[in-house]
C-alpha cells in the first residue's frame, strides 16, 4: 500500500496563476481532507469529503476548489493564487469520519511570489 | 465554537527526563475525539493516540500515557524517560460531529542528549 499520496513536494507561483495539488490513497477510505499547515498555526481544515461525489468546506475554504469524483482521489484547486496561499498542504484520509485517526500524505510545499 | 489550544510552543528537556505536553479543549458536542499526532523533522504527521469522548480511561503505551478529565477539558500527554526520537512537533486535535477536525498549533519538543 501507496498510503496516501501527494504530488507535487514543491511549488512555486506566481501570483494569479492556477494548479491542482494532486492527492490519492489506496486505502479505500471514505474520509479525505485538506489543510494547510503556518507557523505557529497548526493545521487548519480547508475542504472535507465524506465520499465519491460529496464535498463540504472547512474551517478556511476561500480560494480553493475541490472534487470528489472517485473514493480514491481528492485534488484540491487554487483558482487565483496569492501570497496568503504560501504554505504547506497536507492531504489526509481516514476510514469513516471525525472519529477515525487520519492518516497524513507528505505534503506539498507552495510558494506564491 | 470548537477550539483547541496546546500552550507550551516550545520545550526543552534533557534525555531521560519526563515532559507532560498540554492539550485543552472546548466543543459543545457531547460525542467527539481527541487525537495526538507527531510531526518529526522530517515533516510527516504521525498518529499516536485517538480517544473518545465517553472513555476517561486514562492509557499507558510504552513509554507515552495520556490523561483525559473531561471536568478540566484536558487532554495531556506524558512522555517518560525522553529520547532524541522524540524531538518532534505535537499536536492535538478535535474530532466533532459534522466532520470537522480542528488542531492545536502544536507544541515543539527538543530532547537534548
Amino acid at each position: 500500500n501507496a498510503g496516501v499520496t501527494q504530488t507535487p513536494k514543491f511549488q512555486v507561483l506566481k501570483t494569479g496563476q492556477s494548479m491542482t495539488l494532486q492527492c490519492a490513497q489506496d486505502m479505500n477510505h471514505e474520509y479525505m481532507s485538506w489543510y494547510r499547515q503556518d507557523p505557529g498555526m497548526g493545521l487548519r481544515l480547508i475542504h472535507y469529503s465524506v465520499g465519491a461525489g460529496i464535498t463540504d468546506q472547512g474551517e478556511v475554504p476561500n480560494g480553493y476548489n475541490v472534487s470528489r469524483s472517485t473514493t480514491e482521489d481528492f485534488p484540491l484547486r487554487l483558482l487565483s493564487a496569492a501570497p496568503s496561499q504560501t504554505s504547506v498542504y497536507f492531504c489526509a484520509s481516514s476510514y469513516s469520519s471525525f472519529y477515525n485517526e487520519q492518516f497524513f500524505g507528505p505534503g506539498t510545499r507552495l510558494t506564491v511570489l | 465554537a470548537q477550539k483547541v489550544t496546546q500552550a507550551q510552543t516550545e520545550i526543552s528537556v534533557v534525555e531521560k527526563e519526563d515532559v507532560t505536553l498540554d492539550c485543552v479543549y472546548e466543543t459543545r458536542d457531547t460525542t467527539y475525539y481527541l487525537f495526538w499526532y507527531k510531526q518529526p523533522p522530517s515533516g510527516e504527521l504521525v498518529f499516536l493516540i485517538r480517544r473518545n469522548s465517553f472513555d476517561e480511561q486514562n492509557e499507558i503505551s510504552g513509554r507515552y500515557s495520556w490523561n483525559f478529565q473531561k471536568s478540566t477539558s484536558s487532554f495531556n500527554f506524558t512522555i517518560t524517560a525522553s529520547q532524541v526520537v522524540d524531538s518532534a512537533v505535537y499536536f492535538c486535535a478535535l474530532g466533532v460531529t459534522g466532520n470537522q477536525f480542528y488542531f492545536g498549533t502544536g507544541t515543539s519538543l527538543t530532547v537534548i542528549p
